[in-house]
C-alpha cells in the first residue's frame, strides 16, 4: 500500500516553455502533498505543501507564480514550472500524507532539463 | 531553520560487513525522526519513524536507535548485501502550527556495497 506515482519521469523542454508535472496517491487519499527540489549533492528542498481544495503554501524563495500548484482532488496535485529556464533544470519529487502526517510516501521523481 | 546533518556523505563496503551511519539533529523542540531508503530511480522508501529517547527499531537486518538528548540517530546494516546499496536519508519535522509535516531532510548517506 502507499504507493504514490509521478509522471513524467523524465522531461526536456526549451527554455520559455511550461512543464506540468503530475503526482498521484495510488491507493490512498491524500490530504496534504508536498513538492520537493533537489539540486546535484545537495538535500532535498520543500518547495510548496498542497493542501486538497486550497491554495499551496510556499517556503521562503521559492516563487509562487512560476512553480504554479493544484491540488484538486485528494488523489492528484500537479506542480507546472512556467516559462522554465536553465536554472530550473533540476530532480523535482513529490510526497504524500493522508490524515497525520507522520509519514511521508514519496513518488519517483521527475528529472527535468531545460535547454 | 532546522539544521539535520549525516555522515558519512558516502560508504563503500563488502558484502557481509556490518555497517552504521549517523544523523544529527537540534536536540531543543525535538519531534520526531524519520529515516528513507531510496534506491536508484525508484522511490524513496520509509523504513521508521522515531519519536521516543531511547528508541530502538528493527526490520530485518537493518535497525535504528535514537537519542534526542544530544540530538543523533544511527541506523545499522547487519551483513551488508548489494540490495542495501542505497541512499540513507533523515529527517526532521519542524515545529510550529504552519510547519506541521514539513520534513527538513539531510544530505545522505550514499552506501554501496560491493559484492
Amino acid at each position: 500500500g502507499a504507493v504514490v506515482s509521478q509522471h513524467p519521469s523524465r522531461v526536456i523542454c526549451k527554455s520559455g516553455t511550461s512543464v506540468k508535472i503530475e503526482c498521484r496517491s495510488l491507493d490512498f487519499q491524500a490530504t496534504t502533498m508536498f513538492w520537493y527540489r533537489q539540486f546535484p549533492k545537495q538535500s532535498l528542498m520543500l518547495m510548496a505543501t498542497s493542501n486538497e481544495g486550497s491554495k499551496a503554501t510556499y517556503e521562503q524563495g521559492v516563487e509562487k507564480d512560476k512553480f504554479l500548484i493544484n491540488h484538486a482532488s485528494l488523489t492528484l496535485s500537479t506542480l507546472t514550472v512556467t516559462s522554465a529556464h536553465p536554472e530550473d533544470s533540476s530532480f523535482y519529487i513529490c510526497s504524500a500524507a493522508g490524515g497525520h502526517t507522520d509519514t511521508q510516501y514519496f513518488g519517483p521523481g521527475t528529472r527535468l532539463t531545460v535547454l | 531553520i532546522l539544521n539535520v546533518e549525516q555522515s558519512p556523505q558516502s560508504l563503500h563496503v563488502q558484502e557481509g560487513d556490518s555497517t552504521n551511519f549517523t544523523c544529527s539533529f537540534p536536540s531543543s523542540n525535538f519531534y520526531a525522526l524519520h529515516w528513507y531508503r531510496w534506491e536508484t530511480a525508484k522511490s524513496p522508501e520509509a523504513l521508521f519513524v522515531m519519536t521516543l529517547n531511547g528508541d530502538e527499531k528493527k526490520k530485518g537486518r537493518i535497525s535504528a536507535t535514537l537519542n534526542t538528548k544530544e540530538g543523533y540517530s544511527y541506523l545499522y546494516i547487519k551483513g551488508s548485501q548489494p540490495e542495501d546499496s542505497a541512499t540513507y536519508l533523515c529527517a526532521s519535522p519542524r515545529l510550529g502550527r504552519t510547519s506541521y509535516g514539513k520534513l527538513t531532510f539531510g544530505q545522505g548517506t550514499i552506501l554501496t556495497v560491493h559484492p
